[in-house]
């Protein structure tokens, strides 16, 4: 099916380690975004990429790194894990535009969640 | 720039129970307007959205209607079942961009 695909489904990393977190889509979407999500806070936007090799940082973009190489992936980098990093995470694509149908409507994957220890 | 503000949750109604989740919004210029919808253990999904003032979207028996007037975006369910439950999120996008905000989501829960 087509979609967005998130691996790993779960992590538990010790602060200082860092991991990737990996998205994928098959949608040919030219956006692609990561949230986090934690409780009572809603969605986050971490960073967001408009094409391969555009990226630009979103409300919280501290302590991650992203990068477009192709329009199909766009993986998270969290560089020294902290405990604040602790959440679940989101990727999501679309397809912006005005005339093309389901344009500007999110796909997002399953999430990834991270713990922090 | 452009909010949107939601309904603090958690809701919690019998099945068969009418359902209105409160979303207002402020916003430059009139852009679309969306509630996404995220069952235990998933991801977000689109549930419905409306593109311009007066537009009602509806989807699995849920309606909202853009209303300028009053720059609100309410979800409503005429009779909810036990498998509604979940957390919805009202979300619009910035102005300007392709980033969109989100409501801080309202867990909505039924019992049978």
């Amino acid at each position: 099916n087509a979609g967005v695909t998130q691996t790993p489904k779960f992590q538990v990393l010790k602060t200082g380690q860092s991991m990737t977190l990996q998205c994928a889509q098959d949608m040919n979407h030219e956006y692609m975004s990561w949230y986090r999500q934690d409780p009572g806070m809603g969605l986050r936007l971490i960073h967001y990429s408009v094409g391969a090799g555009i990226t630009d940082q979103g409300e919280v973009p501290n302590g991650y790194n992203v990068s477009r190489s192709t329009t199909e992936d766009f993986p998270l980098r969290l560089l020294s894990a902290a405990p604040s990093q602790t959440s679940v995470y989101f990727c999501a694509s679309s397809q912006p535009g005005r005339r093309v149908s389901g344009a500007n409507v999110l796909t997002f994957g399953a999430g990834s969640r991270l713990t922090v220890l | 720039g452009n909010s949107v503000t939601q309904m603090e949750g958690p809701v919690t109604l019998s099945e068969e129970a009418f359902l209105t989740i409160n979303c207002t919004y402020t916003a430059t210029g009139y852009p679309s307007l969306f509630w996404y919808v995220q069952y235990p253990g998933e991801g977000l999904q689109l549930l419905l959205k409306a593109t311009k003032a007066d537009d009602k979207g509806s989807n699995k028996g849920f309606e909202a209607t853009y209303r300028k007037e009053t720059t609100s975006f309410h979800l409503e369910k005429g009779s909810v079942q036990v498998s509604d439950s979940a957390v919805y999120f009202c979300a619009l996008p910035r102005s300007g961009t392709y980033k969109y905000i989100f409501g801080t989501g309202t867990r909505l829960k039924v019992l049978a």
